[in-house]
């Protein structure tokens, strides 16, 4: 059974700072993974995809890795601002198509202190 | 881009009632629709596949009689929670992927919280 866990589950950083947040995953054989933010009360915004043939994604001050191998996915956050105080979780896809199921870490709360 | 709507954002309902959640995809066809539910701080836990045209298939652990859900059509699927109670209170989300451009992830909806009283 795949397994999603995401360290730290919460951390607080003075803006500016560079960023790791960790999620890591039982089961290798996974199809892709994604980052999704989460705004409190909201649903999720998708911020990258990693298929499972790819070592990394980036956007703007986002960077996500991807090691299948060992099961792990980082998303560095540079220059952090208190706008990207949220909690972002990492999901594993198991499948293609559209039967694909996400299996979501516990996410990690950040906050980002002006 | 691929946007799946969600409806209603918000809804208190009193205990023993039902209560319906609407979720459409707006500029795209979804032959397959996910429902997650997600208890305060806690992740996203998939409760069923939504499958256009048949029956859903729901996770273990998901009581298939009270939660119902109908994919009537291409672009809507719909959640019923039956008799509501207190412990079903929670904030429910859906999410659909566009057939043809899966390998840019699933879409989510914005998401609906329950509350029973």
């Amino acid at each position: 059974k795949q397994e999603v866990t995401q360290i730290p589950a919460a951390l607080s950083v003075p803006e500016g700072e560079n960023l790791v947040l960790n999620c890591s995953f039982t089961d290798s054989a996974i199809y892709n993974l994604q980052w999704f933010r989460q705004d409190p009360g909201k649903g999720l915004t998708s911020l990258l995809l990693i298929q499972s043939s790819q070592r990394e994604q980036t956007s703007g001050r986002l960077n996500a890795s991807l090691d299948k191998s060992s099961g792990r996915s980082t998303l560095y956050i540079a220059a952090s601002q208190p706008g990207d105080s949220a909690t972002y979780l990492c999901a594993v896809r198991l499948g293609s198509g559209n039967t694909g199921k996400l299996i979501f870490g516990q996410g990690t709360t950040l906050q980002v202190k002006p | 881009g691929a946007v799946v709507s969600q409806h209603p954002s918000r809804v208190i309902c009193k205990s023993g009632t039902s209560v319906k959640i609407e979720c459409r995809s707006l500029d795209f066809q979804a032959t397959t629709m996910f429902w997650y539910r997600q208890f305060p701080k806690q992740s996203l836990m998939l409760m069923a596949t939504s499958n256009e045209g048949s029956k859903a298939t729901y996770e273990q652990g998901v009581e298939k009689d009270k939660f119902l859900i109908n994919h009537a059509s291409l672009t809507l699927s719909t959640l019923t929670v039956t008799s509501a109670h207190p412990e079903d209170s929670s904030f429910y989300i859906c999410s659909a992927g566009k057939p043809g451009a899966l390998d840019y992830g699933y879409t989510f909806g914005s998401g609906t919280r329950l509350t029973v009283v």
